[in-house]
């Protein structure tokens, strides 16, 4: 248990669906991430959040919407995926303001794109 | 820039074997440097972190040393376990970078009883 939980764990969705995907953490951190980890590729930064603003997006396709209402919750909304996004979600967090502050992980959520 | 390079796997071993993965970096500036391990169907988890030259970390018997000399992180283990199988993933981040974190492509082991 890392003090991050992401739902759902899983989840199968067609091409024309909406989806999201949600994450909280229980650590008080101020910095949020979304990373895609996708088979025998290298983990992908997708977005971050620090002090609830946007501070990073990393030419991500406008299928994926980040929103982070507080310093606490994180979504991920999906819309009109590719079979090519099947992948591993992973939901992080960190106290940015800290000198070699470790990302703590969620279980990620496991997305089939059919 | 910033990145690291850890060797490819998978690396398969016999219970109680010693193992090392090696991982080097490169950085613009002094990082802090870290392994994860991430188990099957789960996520990432902190294994270990050292924030400066020489520093070691260590956590469940495993080790490494930041050697600013050789830009090197390996991580090493005396006696390895079936349970130890997973993928392990050297990172490294800069507080003047915003913390920004930079991963390998990860190892897999595999251990065999």
């Amino acid at each position: 248990e890392t003090g991050v939980t992401q739902t759902p764990r899983h989840l199968v969705m067609g091409m024309t669906n909406k989806k999201s995907l949600k994450c909280e953490q229980h650590l008080g951190h101020n910095a949020m991430y979304w990373y895609k980890q996708s088979a025998k590729k290298p983990l992908e930064l997708m977005f971050v959040y620090n002090f609830k603003e946007q501070t990073e997006n990393n030419s991500v396709p406008s299928r994926f919407s980040p929103e982070c209402p507080n310093s606490s919750h994180l979504f991920l909304h999906l819309h009109t995926l590719q079979p090519e996004d099947s992948a591993l979600y992973l939901c992080a967090s960190s106290q940015e303001n800290r000198e070699g502050a470790e990302q703590y992980f969620g279980p990620g959520t496991r997305l089939t794109v059919t | 820039g910033n990145s690291v390079t850890q060797m490819e796997g998978p690396v398969t071993l016999s219970e109680e074997a010693f193992l090392t993965i090696n991982c080097t970096y490169t950085a613009t500036g002094y990082p802090s440097l870290f392994w994860y391990v991430q188990y099957p169907g789960e996520g990432l988890q902190l294994l270990l972190k050292a924030t400066k030259a020489d520093d070691k970390g260590s956590n469940k018997g495993f080790e490494a040393t930041y050697r600013k000399e050789t830009t090197s992180f390996h991580l090493e283990k005396g006696s390895v376990q079936v349970s130890d199988s997973a993928v392990y993933f050297c990172a490294l981040t800069e507080f003047s970078n915003f913390n920004k974190f930079y991963f390998g492509s990860g190892t897999k082991l595999n251990v065999k009883p």
